[in-house]
Parts: structure tokens; C-alpha cells; sequence
């Protein structure tokens, strides 16, 4: 069965300091890849999407990045954190049938 | 474009009561229908989906659904809440097309089970 990583769980950074999300999917190959953000009391946002190795869209202007080095794996950077960036990130992986399956969120806090 | 419309922030119920969750949807081409529950400081779970066939789809944990094409909704239901139920609760749609899969989500539902 597939299962789909993410971490670290917690994470408590200073604005101006850099960010590494990491998400790995088990199982499966050539999934298709996203990562969304979550802010307090609010609704999901698309932030990227990948099809495969090294093919990123960006859904929203912002001062994140993302990086598809492997096939399964899915990595959100920032080189200079905002207080705005603050929220729950979750990565999720789909394949053909359309709906997507979301890992545990990453929760962070920037002070 | 597509949009999602949960009709209510916030629904508090009792044990044991029925619930209904409304989602309304806007679309120009054909959607798949899904609903996720996310439990705190959790990921999203999928629930159900409605990907064709009959309009009344029936899910995980005691939960079902009802696809009105005519009204673009996508309501859950479930008859009889219990106080693990409470979570909040996403309706999603996927438009039908090649390439990746898209899915818009609304802005969530709370529900809250009382004893």
C-alpha cells in the first residue's frame, strides 16, 4: 500500500531564516505531487504542483520555492522566511483516479 | 473556472442526531465530487468521492453523499453523529480533463458533536 511522509511534524523558525519541508510518498511511482498550505481557520491553498523529476508549477506567487529531486520525493524551500509564511503545510500525491492522498502536515510557526 | 461553497462554518449538533454538511459547486465542464475530514493537527482524510454512476455515494465511518447535477450539489449526510465525528470537513471538486489532478477545494465546515 502507499504511504506518504512528511517532516519534520513540528517547526519553529525566525522570520529571515531559511525552510526545508521534506515529503515522501512509499508505494507507488511517477505520482503526481502537490503541496498546499493551511492557515489558521482557513481553507486549503495550492501553492505547487509536480507532474515529474524536476517539473514544477507554482500556483501562487510567494517567496517559496519547490524542488522535485527524486520521483518521490518533494521538497518546499524558502531562503527568508515572512511571519505571513506561518501556517499547516501538507503535502499530497495522486495518481490517475483523481483524488489525492494527503500526508500528515508539517505545522510551522514563524516568530 | 470552478468554486466551491460550504454553506455553513460552523454546524454544532448532539449525539446520535442526523447532520447534513451543504457544498454547492460552480463549474463550467464536468467535476468528480469528494469530500475529506481532517482531524485536528491532522492531514485531510478522503471520505467519499462521486466519479459517476449513481448520485448517492457512500463512504467511510457511516457517511454518505448525494450528487444533484441540476442543483451543483454535493451535501453529506450521515444519521446518527457520534463525538468522534467532530473534525472539519472539506468539499472538493476535480474538473474532468487531461493532466494533473486539480482539485478546489471550499473553505471547510466545522462540525461539532455535543453529548
Amino acid at each position: 500500500s502507499q504511504t506518504i511522509h512528511q517532516w519534520p511534524a513540528t517547526l519553529v523558525q525566525p522570520v529571515g531564516s531559511p525552510l526545508s519541508l521534506e515529503c515522501t510518498v512509499e508505494g507507488t511511482s511517477n505520482p503526481n505531487l502537490y503541496w498546499y498550505r493551511q492557515a489558521a481557520g482557513r481553507g486549503l491553498q495550492l501553492l505547487f504542483y509536480s507532474v515529474g523529476i524536476g517539473q514544477i508549477s507554482s500556483e501562487v506567487p510567494q517567496n517559496l520555492s519547490a524542488s522535485r529531486p527524486q520521483d518521490r520525493q518533494f521538497i518546499l524551500s524558502s531562503k527568508k522566511l515572512l511571519l505571513s509564511d506561518s501556517g499547516f503545510y501538507l503535502c499530497a500525491w495522486s495518481k490517475v483516479s483523481y483524488e489525492q492522498y494527503f500526508g500528515p502536515g508539517t505545522r510551522l510557526t514563524v516568530t | 473556472a470552478q468554486s466551491v461553497t460550504q454553506l455553513d462554518s460552523q454546524v454544532p449538533v448532539f449525539e446520535e442526531a442526523p447532520v447534513e454538511l451543504r457544498c454547492n459547486y460552480s463549474s463550467s465542464v464536468s467535476v468528480y465530487l469528494f469530500w475529506y475530514v481532517q482531524y485536528p493537527n491532522q492531514g485531510l482524510q478522503l471520505l467519499l468521492k462521486y466519479l459517476s454512476g449513481s448520485t448517492l455515494v457512500k463512504g467511510i465511518n457511516g457517511f454518505e453523499a448525494e450528487f444533484n447535477k441540476s442543483q451543483t450539489s454535493f451535501h453529506l449526510r450521515k444519521p446518527s453523529v457520534h463525538i468522534s465525528d467532530t473534525a472539519e470537513y472539506f468539499c472538493a471538486v476535480s474538473p474532468i480533463s487531461g493532466g494533473y489532478n486539480k482539485l478546489i477545494f471550499g473553505a471547510g465546515t466545522r462540525l461539532a458533536v455535543h453529548p
